[in-house]
Parts: structure tokens; sequence; C-alpha cells
């Protein structure tokens, strides 16, 4: 089966730093860009950025440009969303998705069940 | 930034309607956008790609169809499952962008 699993839930600090996960299985990992979508609960879907795992191309949109970094581990099939300091604004759902096909045009087809951050004093 | 601008933000329809959303792209994004469904509580679940192609698995009363800044997404006889908000996205060019929604509610 194709799949993509997240971590749990964060819980956070203001100013404190965290690194969430989606682990792919079922397919070839380094053969799908995988995309990161931010939703704050009650609003729509933000496109954060994507990563091609086979060779770490990585695009970010300017919205969310030097806020996080992503990355991936090609060793465990997993891709990363990383803040070095967080704020209460960064609370929301952050969900990855696999990109049909092997380029990013044809939308996403397989999401992972979101991780839920909370980032409060 | 390409924006997409849905319409309606929310229709209430009954069971075995046509439902009929727009997305309204600012440029031309060629034939690349994609619909969603989103149930509450659930991650998103791709609908359409390519405009018009129906992602395996999708019922057939789901279709797309558009090109260049106008789309539409129809869903015929409306199914208590369909109780959802869509989105589009485009797939054009980085960044890449969701419309704001539809929320589609059953009468």
């Amino acid at each position: 089966e194709v799949q993509l699993v997240q971590s749990g839930a964060e819980v956070k600090k203001p100013g404190e730093s965290l690194k969430i996960s989606c682990q792919g299985s079922g397919y070839s990992f380094l053969a799908y860009w995988i995309a990161w979508v931010r939703q704050v609960p009650g609003k729509g879907l933000e496109w954060m950025g994507i990563i091609f795992p086979g060779d770490s191309d990585t695009r970010y949109s300017p919205s969310f440009q030097g806020q996080v970094i992503i990355s991936v581990d090609r060793s465990t099939n997993t891709a990363f969303l990383q803040w070095t300091s967080l704020d209460a604004s960064d609370s929301a759902i952050y969900l990855c998705a696999r990109y049909r096909g092997m380029n990013h045009n044809h939308g996403m087809d397989v999401w992972g069940q979101g991780t839920t951050v909370t980032v409060s004093s | 930034d390409i924006q997409l601008t849905q319409s309606p933000s929310s229709v209430s329809a009954s069971i075995g309607d046509i439902v009929t959303v727009t997305c309204r792209a600012s440029q031309s994004v060629s034939q690349w956008i994609a619909w969603y469904q989103q149930r509450p509580g659930r991650a998103p679940r791709l609908l359409i790609y390519d405009a018009s192609s129906l992602q395996s698995g999708v019922p057939s009363r789901f279709s797309g169809r558009g090109s260049g800044t106008d789309f539409t997404l129809t869903i015929t006889n409306l199914q208590p499952e369909d109780l959802a908000t869509y989105y589009c996205q485009q797939g054009n060019s980085f960044p890449a962008t969701f419309g704001g929604g539809t929320k589609v509610e059953i009468q």
C-alpha cells in the first residue's frame, strides 16, 4: 500500500525548534516530489514547498522561504519540515503529500494524515 | 503568485442534485489544475488532475473541465458522502497555489 505516515502532534513554546516527519512506503520514494501544506484549523490549504527526494531539489513558497526548512533522509524514505524558532502563528496542521507522476504539474495523490503543531506559552 | 478564485464559497444542495464549482486563475495555468475533496477532519483527496482526468478510485459523478484561466468541477447525483470542502490547485508555476475552497452542504 502506498502511504505517507506523519509524526505525532507537537506542543511547543515560542522560540523552540521543531522537526516533523513524513515517511513514505509502498513506492519508489526517491522518484516523486513531496510537498508540505499548511492548514490553520477552519481555514484553507497553503502550499509551503516541495522537495525531490532523489536529488534534494527544494522549492519554497515566498511566504515560507526563510521560515522553514524542508529536507529528506533517503536512507529512511523520510521527508522533514523544520523550524528553528517557532511562533504562535505557526500553530496549524501540517500535511505532507506526494505529487502524482514524476513532476509537479499533476496534483498530489497521496496524503499523510497531518501533524498538529501547537505553539503556546 | 497565481491567484485562484473559487465560487461559490459555499453551496447547499439536495441529494441527487448537480453541483458546479468554479475556479478562475489570475493568469493562464494551461491544463494544470487539480481538484481535491476534504471531508471534515480528514486529509484532502485528489479527485481530478490535469483539469479533466479522473483520479483512480474516484466515482464518475465527479468531472472537471476547462483550460487557461477558467475551470469547473461538477458533481452530478450529489450523495451524502459528498459533504466536504472542495479546493482547486494550480501546478503550472511555482509557488503552487490553492483556491479558497467551496463548502458543499447537504440540505
